[in-house]
């Protein structure tokens, strides 16, 4: 069955300080993952995709990094904002139901002042 | 930016009511999805829409759901006979194309409370 494991939970850190949120999965064969940022409230914002072929991706303040062969992926924020404070998803997707994404069930983020 | 937009953002129906749910994707994309997200817990695919046809769905998606795109622009879930266990936020996304690196974007969701 294929599976996203998130951790931590939930993390709280001080305003400027960096974070590292994990992911490990089981979905076989691998077509692709993505980080999502999840403000209370909204929907779900993508930060990064990463295929096969792609180790490492950044969007501003926010690094994905995924080894595919240990099946594990990070989501690193640097320099952490008030505004970072949400729920942090990992999405995977398999090749053979692309659209048929598995969702872990988050890292909740608390960015204090 | 183009956003997706859902009506209406809170639902109140009575159990065994139909529900339907309405979707304005974002206006060149081409793959529509409906995503559902029990309180607390993680958010679980239902469908997903190609070319007015279901492409893929969930074990969830049985044959109390249905999804269509009546005039083009939106695309809807209906929901016969609620039950209480409906009860969740309901996320419609939206994306260009359904390769690996092509982002879906999400709307803000309908909360969908069955009394």
């Amino acid at each position: 069955k294929n599976q996203v494991e998130q951790s931590p939970q939930s993390l709280i850190i001080l305003e400027g300080k960096n974070c590292t949120l994990q992911c490990n999965y089981t979905v076989s064969p691998f077509s692709n993952l993505r980080w999502y940022k999840q403000d209370t409230g909204r929907g779900p914002v993508s930060l990064t995709i990463m295929t096969f072929s792609e180790n490492t991706k950044s969007n501003g303040r926010y690094t994905a990094t995924l080894d595919a062969d240990t099946k594990q992926s990070s989501l690193h924020i640097t320099a952490s904002q008030l505004s970072d404070s949400a729920s942090y998803i990992c999405v995977v997707s398999a090749l053979t139901n692309a659209g048929k994404s598995t969702f872990g069930d988050g890292t909740t983020l608390t960015v204090k002042p | 930016e183009p956003e997706v937009t859902q009506t209406p953002s809170h639902q109140v129906t009575q159990m065994g009511q139909e529900v339907i749910l309405r979707c304005v994707p974002i206006s060149n994309h081409l793959y529509f999805y409906w995503y559902r997200q029990i309180l607390g817990q993680k958010v679980e695919f239902l469908v997903s829409f190609y070319n007015n046809e279901i492409s893929e769905k969930s074990e969830i998606f049985d044959d109390q759901f249905s999804v269509e795109r009546p005039d083009g622009s939106n695309f809807t879930l209906k929901i016969r006979s609620t039950k209480l266990e409906d009860s969740a936020m309901y996320f419609c996304a939206s994306s260009e194309g359904d390769r690996g690196n092509q982002p879906q974007h999400f709307g803000d969701g309908t909360r969908l409370s069955i009394l």
